[in-house]
C-alpha cells in the first residue's frame, strides 16, 4: 500500500484567511483523492486531482472555495480558501485505498 | 454524492459474538464495495473488499454483497474489544474514488 504524508498534521487558523494542505505520495500515480470529515460526520469527497489537468469537483463543492493543484504525479495540494468556521474539519488526502493521516483545521 | 445508508447504532455487542453491520446503496453503477474501521481520532483502513454478488471471508471478517437488493454487509466472527470503532461502508463506481456511508459505531463489550 502507498506511504502519504500530509502536512500540517494540524492547524488553527483565523477566519477569512486560507490554508494549503500538502499531500506527499511515495510512489507515482495517476489519481489523488480529497476528503473531508467534519466533526461526528462520515467523509465526503471533495475532489479528483488527475495529473496534467483540472481537478474534478462533486457536488456542492467549487474550485474557488477548493483549489487544487497537481504538478507531479507524487505530489498534491489542496487550498481552503476565505475560511469560516464551518470549515473546522478533518481534511483527508486518498491514493488508490489508502489514506493520509488528515489535517485537522479548527477555524476561530 | 452517492447515497449510501448505514445504521448509525450505536451497536455493543459482548466479546466473542458476532457483530452484523449492515450497508445500503442507490446507485446502481457502483460496482466495488467496499468496508473501513476508523478508530477514534485516525484514518480510516481498509478491511475488506467485494466486487461480486456473494460472501467473501478473510479471517473474522465476511463481506457479503447482493446487487438486486443494493445491500452489502460486514459479518465480524468472535468480536474482540479491539473491534471497538466505526465502521465505514464504502461504494465506489470506479474502484478509486470512493462514497461512504455514515458509518457505525461498534463497541465489544469484554
Amino acid at each position: 500500500s502507498a506511504v502519504i504524508s500530509q502536512k500540517p498534521s494540524r492547524d488553527i487558523c483565523q477566519r477569512g484567511t486560507s490554508l494549503t494542505i500538502q499531500c506527499q505520495v511515495d510512489s507515482q500515480v495517476t489519481m489523488m483523492f480529497w476528503y473531508r470529515q467534519q466533526p461526528g460526520q462520515s467523509l465526503t469527497l471533495i475532489a479528483t486531482a488527475n495529473q496534467g489537468s483540472e481537478a474534478t469537483y462533486e457536488s456542492g463543492f467549487v474550485i474557488d472555495k477548493f483549489p487544487i493543484s497537481r504538478p507531479n504525479l507524487t505530489f498534491s495540494t489542496l487550498t481552503v480558501s476565505n475560511m469560516s468556521p464551518e470549515d473546522s474539519s478533518i481534511y483527508l488526502c486518498s491514493v488508490e485505498r489508502d489514506f493520509g493521516q488528515g489535517t485537522r483545521l479548527t477555524v476561530v | 454524492q452517492k447515497e449510501v445508508e448505514q445504521n448509525s447504532g450505536p451497536l455493543s455487542v459482548p466479546e466473542g459474538a458476532i457483530a452484523s453491520l449492515n450497508c445500503t446503496y442507490s446507485d446502481r453503477v457502483s460496482q466495488s464495495f467496499f468496508w473501513y474501521r476508523q478508530y477514534s481520532g485516525k484514518s480510516p483502513e481498509l478491511i475488506m473488499s467485494i466486487y461480486s454478488n456473494g460472501d467473501k471471508e478473510d479471517g473474522r471478517f465476511t463481506a457479503q454483497l447482493n446487487k438486486a437488493s443494493q445491500y452489502v454487509s460486514l459479518l465480524i466472527r468472535d468480536s474482540q474489544p479491539s473491534d471497538s470503532a466505526t465502521y465505514l461502508c464504502a461504494v465506489s463506481p470506479t474502484g478509486n474514488q470512493f462514497y461512504f456511508g455514515t458509518g457505525t459505531s461498534l463497541t465489544v463489550i469484554p
